[in-house]
């Protein structure tokens, strides 16, 4: 079993529609979570850190589950832009080999 | 803002050839990390740094080294280059204890080994 897990997709969605991806990891000792977001041909940037009380950002909602092991991203309204893949990031016990990547989750927006 | 960057963005290199990939950060950070990145396999560690001439072995350090002998500056060594180096090389940077705060990217060296 991978450490971390997501739906690779493609998400194909149409724009104003809401969108949800998880993340589960297999390590209950991670201590940190994020969601990265990379546009095609382009490095990964942050898109937001994921708190145990869940966080959001405009249009952006990220949820932790530790009892589950989960993490989720809820898009709402999307946009054209939010076309790119999300990682998801899951470190354990804050030691650099252990910052652990997603393989990502494909989103295509749709006019 | 903070910047990275690497010094090519595409290279060829033959097999055998020692290849070296160079990436500066200008923001201070203590960390700096290289990755590798494969369709299907996500981002994988391949060495980190917290410090000058300071390193650690991440998931796939064979076949690599690196070396950091300033605090902006982080290059990777393919010793001898096999066709199975074929990729994306990312690197990153980031402060504090490494994980717990965000990991800033440079461009990406996408690398063939013919």
């Amino acid at each position: 079993r991978k450490e971390v897990e997501q739906d690779p997709g493609p998400f194909n969605v149409p724009e104003g529609a809401t969108v949800a991806f998880n993340c589960t990891y297999s390590n209950s000792a991670s201590q940190s979570f994020f969601w990265y977001r990379q546009d095609c041909r382009k490095e990964p940037k942050l898109l937001m850190s994921v708190y145990s009380s869940g966080n959001e950002d405009g249009r952006f909602t990220a949820q932790l589950n530790r009892a589950s092991q989960y993490i989720s991203l809820l898009i709402r309204d999307s946009k054209l832009s939010d076309s790119a893949t999300y990682l998801c990031v899951v470190n354990i016990r804050s030691s650099a080999s252990k910052i652990i990547f997603g393989s990502g989750t494909r989103l295509s927006i749709r006019p | 803002d903070v910047k990275v960057t690497q010094s090519s963005r595409y290279l060829v290199k033959r097999t055998g050839e020692k290849v070296f990939l160079e990436c500066v950060q200008d923001m201070d950070h203590e960390n700096m990390f290289w990755y590798r990145q494969d369709p299907g396999l996500g981002l994988r560690l391949i060495y980190f740094s917290y410090d000058v001439k300071m390193k650690e072995k991440g998931d796939i350090p064979e076949g690599y080294s690196v070396s950091r002998e300033k605090k902006e500056r982080f290059s990777l060594i393919l010793e001898s280059a096999s066709t199975n180096q074929t990729s994306m090389y990312l690197c990153a940077s980031s402060f504090g204890l490494a994980g717990i705060y965000e990991q800033y990217f440079g461009p990406g060296t996408r690398l063939t080994v013919t």
